[in-house]
């Protein structure tokens, strides 16, 4: 397995505050994704990361925002979390011109 | 408008028999499809994947086929087992893309049962 950890992974948090998801990875791949998974709809793409400091928006980026100050790391910051954002979050990594990705644990966050 | 299609939510399959996963896509710019299968609070782990210049990739009991004419792919599982009892995602890229995204569909959830 790919050496992808995500913290918490576990979160349960009021409407309106801030949370940041951590992902962190020992594999030294240029790009890191967010996703989340709802039901019935699979997995969208929040915002990935190209290179450290280099980020891009996803299918679905609004209300997120993304750093990556560190090859290793690439964290996702919900500024005001409402209860739409309750989900599944993934990250995952790959290497240069490659399409596979490979996935983290997932954290589950509660917006309540 | 969802450019990868999933239309089966779930498969039901006896052991030892073939699983087909069904995934259909409308971007014609898309030339790289992979499989990803998926168990309960675990993440999504790559299967398998087919290039556009082929249409069909084998890696032992996986078979992936793709129909480009048809914008259609399907994953075979011989022979089936409960092992492979998961929800599977069909996910669909092109090298226009530079940034190596991915679009996935919703997910068949598979059961083997034994």
């Amino acid at each position: 397995d790919a050496g992808i950890t995500q913290s918490p992974r576990h979160k349960v948090t009021e409407t309106g505050t801030p949370v940041t998801l951590r992902c962190h990875q020992t594999e030294n791949h240029r790009y890191m994704y967010w996703y989340r998974q709802d039901p019935g709809h699979g997995l969208r793409l929040i915002h990935y990361s190209y290179g450290v400091k280099d980020t891009d928006k996803g299918e679905v980026s609004d209300g997120y925002s993304v750093s990556r100050s560190k090859t290793e790391d690439f964290l996702l910051t919900l500024e005001s979390a409402t209860s739409s954002q309750t989900s599944v979050y993934f990250c995952a990594i790959s290497w240069d011109i490659s399409y596979e990705q490979y996935f983290g644990p997932g954290t589950r966050l509660t917006v309540t | 408008d969802q450019q990868v299609k999933q239309n089966s939510p779930s498969l039901s399959v006896q052991e030892g028999r073939i699983s087909i996963l069904n995934c259909d896509y409308t971007n014609s710019m898309f030339d790289y499809f992979l499989w990803y299968k998926k168990y309960p609070a675990e993440g999504p782990t790559f299967l398998i994947s087919i290039s556009s210049i082929k249409d069909k990739n084998e890696d032992g009991r996986f078979t992936v086929f793709l129909n480009k004419s048809a914008k259609h792919l399907s994953l075979h599982i011989v022979p089936s087992q409960p092992g492979d009892s998961a929800v599977y995602f069909c996910a669909a890229s092109y090298s226009g893309a530079g940034s190596y995204q991915l679009t996935f569909g919703k997910g068949t959830k598979l059961s083997v049962i034994p």
